[in-house]
């Protein structure tokens, strides 16, 4: 699977729009990208995932760019219950590959 | 999406015994992983756990320290033999949906002392 790079933090107000930025430069054509986040000692939380195609759904917006070299997670209205760890997968599609988390992005959402 | 629960949520157990966490799934699924996280690391895959086949163990893991069962497409287990305080970390399945989204568990809290 290829690797990805992201921020090990980032701050956002709560109420604002949170923007997680991913690259991931060696993704293969078959490979999507998965958002996984972590809130303090719980299991990881599945997000979103996308091909190339932008993605909306009622928890976040996930956006491809055009060479699928990186993406962006963004969390629209954030909240103090939005503080996590997010990870930014890459794997194969279908044939029920496994994930291989790296060290992700620590959002801290502050009143 | 998939419900999955853990038992026990949290052990304290002493070093040289074992420890084997539950994992069961509300729906029927054909893959099952098992993953560590040791304090303040990211997620490591264990094993890939198939109903009927013996279990699949990433490089690190071995059986004897980490058995496994699948004895049907809800439940599996896995032990942690023969502990050591190097053993502390928080253990979590997770299931495969449609061969396209994983879904974890909650996780099990696992200190030894």
């Amino acid at each position: 699977d290829a690797k990805t790079t992201q921020p090990p933090s980032m701050d956002c107000a709560e109420g604002r729009a949170a923007n997680l930025p991913c690259n991931h430069s060696t993704i293969s054509g078959n490979e999507y990208v998965y958002w996984y986040r972590q809130i303090h000692s719980q299991g990881p939380q599945y997000i979103i995932h996308g091909l190339k195609n932008n993605e909306t759904n009622e928890m976040a917006s996930l956006i491809i760019t055009e060479d699928r070299k990186s993406s962006t997670l963004i969390l629209p209205h954030a909240t103090l219950r939005d503080t996590a760890v997010y990870y930014c997968i890459v794997r194969v599609a279908g044939g029920y590959s496994t994930l291989t988390f790296g060290k992700g992005t620590m959002l801290l959402v502050s009143p | 999406s998939a419900v999955i629960s853990q038992k026990p949520s949290r052990d304290i157990c002493q070093r040289g015994t074992s420890l084997t966490i539950q994992c069961q799934v509300d729906s029927q699924v054909t893959m099952m992983f098992w993953y560590r996280q040791q304090p303040g690391q990211s997620l490591t895959l264990i094993a890939t756990a198939n109903q009927g086949s013996e279990a699949t163990y990433e490089s690190g893991f071995v059986i004897d320290k980490f058995p496994i069962s699948r004895p049907n497409l809800t439940f599996s287990t896995l032990t942690v033999s023969n502990m050591s305080p190097e053993d502390s970390s928080i253990y979590l399945c997770s299931v495969e949906l449609s061969g396209e989204t994983q879904y974890f568990g909650p996780g099990t809290r696992l200190l030894v002392l």
